[in-house]
């Protein structure tokens, strides 16, 4: 069964510092993909990045950065320079691609709250 | 624009009654899901349709139903059985079976549900 774990319940920090939220991921699929949402305030949340499992190439994209070690079974992702407008849940997702009955249905993390002070 | 809309923005139930949640989505999924979310406890699936007049429960399915008569929409039913509805619900869409394992989920921006 494919499982998600974002240890990080909740990260405090001042802006322009930078902040690494954590993703650990197990799956018995040899494809799978490997998601990035950002859930503001207002409550839906947004696709940042998806990765899948054969392509470990780091991914940078402004400020965001994604680091995805499959000998770790870990997609880590990394704010620079943090900004109050930062401040979300931020949800890693993992999805196989030959599940049981040809159904796509994701696991979540429990996701981690960021907090970016001014 | 190409979306997902979910009314209404917020939701009182009495006691003994039922409510429903609207869905609808113009991206031309085929696959739509429920979620609910409470705080600390992530993203838990309610019920999902993969294709219209079909649909199947998710890991919390007691307590709510749902219909899927049209492609466009995928409405949920908190029926008086739900004990515990307080939360926030989420509704999202997908390219669906064979398709979509690659493909991100679009979704609503949410209906928060209180008890009276």
């Amino acid at each position: 069964a494919q499982k998600v774990t974002q240890a990080q319940t909740e990260i405090s920090v001042v802006e322009k510092e930078d902040v690494t939220l954590d993703c650990v991921y197990e799956t018995r699929d040899t494809t799978y993909y490997l998601f990035w949402y950002k859930q503001p305030p207002s409550g839906e949340l947004v696709f940042l990045i998806r990765r899948n499992s054969f392509d470990e190439q780091n991914e940078i994209s402004g400020r965001y950065s994604w680091n995805f070690q499959k000998s770790t079974s870990s997609f880590n992702f990394t704010i620079t320079a943090s900004q109050v407008v930062d401040s979300a849940v931020y949800f890693c997702a993992l999805s196989e691609a030959h599940t049981s009955g040809g159904s796509y249905i994701p696991t979540f993390g429990r996701g981690t709250s960021l907090i970016v002070h001014p | 624009d190409g979306g997902i809309t979910q009314s209404p923005k917020y939701l009182f139930r009495k006691e003994g009654q039922n409510v429903t949640l609207s869905c609808e989505q113009n991206l031309n999924h085929d696959a739509m899901y429920w979620y609910r979310q409470d705080p600390g406890q992530g993203l838990r699936l309610i019920y999902y349709s993969q294709i219209v007049n079909d649909f199947q429960k998710g890991d919390i399915a007691e307590g709510y139903s749902v219909s899927r008569e049209k492609k466009e929409s995928f409405p949920l039913t908190v029926t008086s059985a739900q004990k515990n509805p307080t939360a926030f619900y989420l509704c999202a869409s997908g390219p669906g079976t064979g398709q979509g394992s690659n493909q991100p989920q679009h979704f609503g921006d949410g209906t928060r549900l209180s008890i009276l």
